[in-house]
């Protein structure tokens, strides 16, 4: 089975400009979660969404925004990009939320690398 | 608020000898403990989970961690190092949302270089 895929793997963008960032989560998952993960530092939490509704926000401003699909995929959505706005940002999946399967396990994609110039 | 701390930076080993990557954690109410593994160029790669049951877990590729609930630790070990678990190691912690989701709060990291 494959994975968590997210696309693109690659971005550049200007300051100003908007960007929307794909993520496909594993076949059955119906939790999708996003990070940003600024070099030498560990992954900070931005949103999580479980069957198409909004469960978790992190401390990131309303630049950013997410949806999920009836298909579970979704985006990442961040407009005025700054340049500190460049980083790594992961999607992960999971079967349930963990406030129903505590012990469920998030599985992470390879990431998209974005950089603001 | 929960948080876990990751001490070292950088552990240097050689390969085969035993290496261990140091994890204290604070959390209100139970502890769900996790440790991900993060190759150049790569996403976060699930190694093991603490949620409830014996202290000892273990994982993928021979890694295990000991849960210690004095000593606030949850410390990554492996008996014998391979030169290809040269990565960047994160020790993270599940927060439990009053929507039923979920965030995971992780460690700043620390980067393993075993040495032939």
């Amino acid at each position: 089975d494959a994975g968590v895929t997210q696309s693109p793997t690659h971005l550049i963008k200007t300051r100003g400009q908007h960007v929307t960032l794909r993520c496909s989560p594993i076949s059955g998952h119906k939790s999708v979660s996003w990070y940003q993960q600024v070099l030498g530092q560990g992954p900070q939490f931005i949103f999580q969404y479980y069957e198409k509704e909004e469960r978790g926000r992190g401390n990131f401003p309303d630049r950013f925004s997410a949806r999920q699909f009836p298909n579970y995929s979704s985006e990442l959505n961040v407009n005025a990009l700054l340049l500190g706005d460049s980083a790594l940002y992961l999607c992960a999946s999971s079967l349930a939320l963990a406030g129903v399967v505590v012990e469920e396990t998030q599985y992470f994609g390879p990431g998209t690398r974005l950089l603001v110039l | 608020a929960q948080s876990v701390a990751q001490p070292e930076d950088q552990v240097n080993v050689a390969e085969g000898n035993p290496l261990t990557v140091k994890c204290t954690y604070s959390v209100s109410g139970n502890p769900y403990l996790f440790w991900y593994v993060q190759y150049p160029n790569r996403g976060l790669q699930f190694l093991l989970k603490y949620i409830t049951g014996d202290n000892l877990v273990k994982g993928s590729y021979g890694f295990e961690a000991e849960f210690n609930k004095s000593q606030t630790s949850f410390h990554l070990k492996k008996p014998s190092a391979l030169v290809s678990d040269s990565a960047l190691y994160f020790c993270a912690v599940r927060d439990i949302l009053d929507t039923g989701g979920f965030k995971t709060i992780f460690g700043a990291g620390t980067r393993l270089f075993v040495k032939a």
